[in-house]
């Protein structure tokens, strides 16, 4: 079963846009990770938040974490064409090492 | 630097065969796991390593098998291929087991006939 549930399952933006998703989780975590997969390739990490933090920026996204609510969300903002790909949540749970990932938002930015 | 390197990258079986998906790191990580994606569900944990001779299962680790023989290289063996093994198969490592992003390799395609 999926730890992690992403919504919403597709989003379409124009370019300059910002685009938002939304985690939640179900179970106690030490951090909650987003990454990004293109068409055809490996996932590439973004960002780890850890449970004792609130908010983390890298460059154009932003990422908050409310432990009270079990959820999370994922903020890019000023989209590109190339930011267009597959966005999953993995949570990393309190006890073991067992990285478990949602099924993902498919973002598509439009030129 | 290479990173996590998969092959092969596509592969076919026939129902019953057997094959070994192989997967080396070159980052000197202790952890690696395997997931398989399949449409509409994520990634699913198969097995996991947290260091050369230790294994363990994760989610899913029925018909798969795997080793750890030394920190670099992590392979998946499929026993006896099965229709819902079709899948695309992706190995990560990280530096320790907790508080570290995965890094992926770019996947192996398998279709089982």
């Amino acid at each position: 079963s999926q730890q992690g549930e992403e919504d919403p399952q597709a989003l379409s933006i124009q370019e300059g846009e910002n685009a938002t998703m939304n985690c939640s989780y179900k179970t106690s975590i030490n951090n909650l990770q987003w990454y990004r997969q293109n068409s055809g390739r490996g996932l590439v990490h973004l960002i780890l938040i850890r449970s004792n933090e609130r908010e983390k920026h890298s460059g154009r996204l932003r990422v908050t974490l409310d432990t009270s609510k079990k959820s999370s969300s994922l903020l890019i903002t000023a989209s590109r064409a190339a930011d267009t790909a597959s966005y999953f949540c993995a949570t990393d749970p309190a006890a073991g090492n067992k990285l478990t990932f949602g099924g993902g938002t498919r973002v598509l930015v439009k030129p | 630097n290479a990173g996590v390197t998969q092959t092969p990258k596509f592969q076919v079986l026939k129902t019953g065969q057997s094959m070994t998906l192989q997967c080396a790191q070159d980052m000197n990580h202790e952890y690696m796991s395997w997931y398989r994606q399949d449409p509409g569900m994520g990634l699913r944990l198969i097995h996991y390593s947290v260091g050369a001779g230790i294994t363990d299962q994760g989610e899913v680790p029925n018909g798969y098998n795997v080793s750890r023989s030394t920190t670099e290289d992590f392979p998946l063996r499929l026993l006896s291929a099965a229709p819902s093994q079709t899948s695309v198969y992706f190995c990560a490592s990280s530096s320790t087991p907790y508080n570290s992003p995965l890094h992926f390799g770019n996947g192996t395609r398998l279709t089982v006939t």
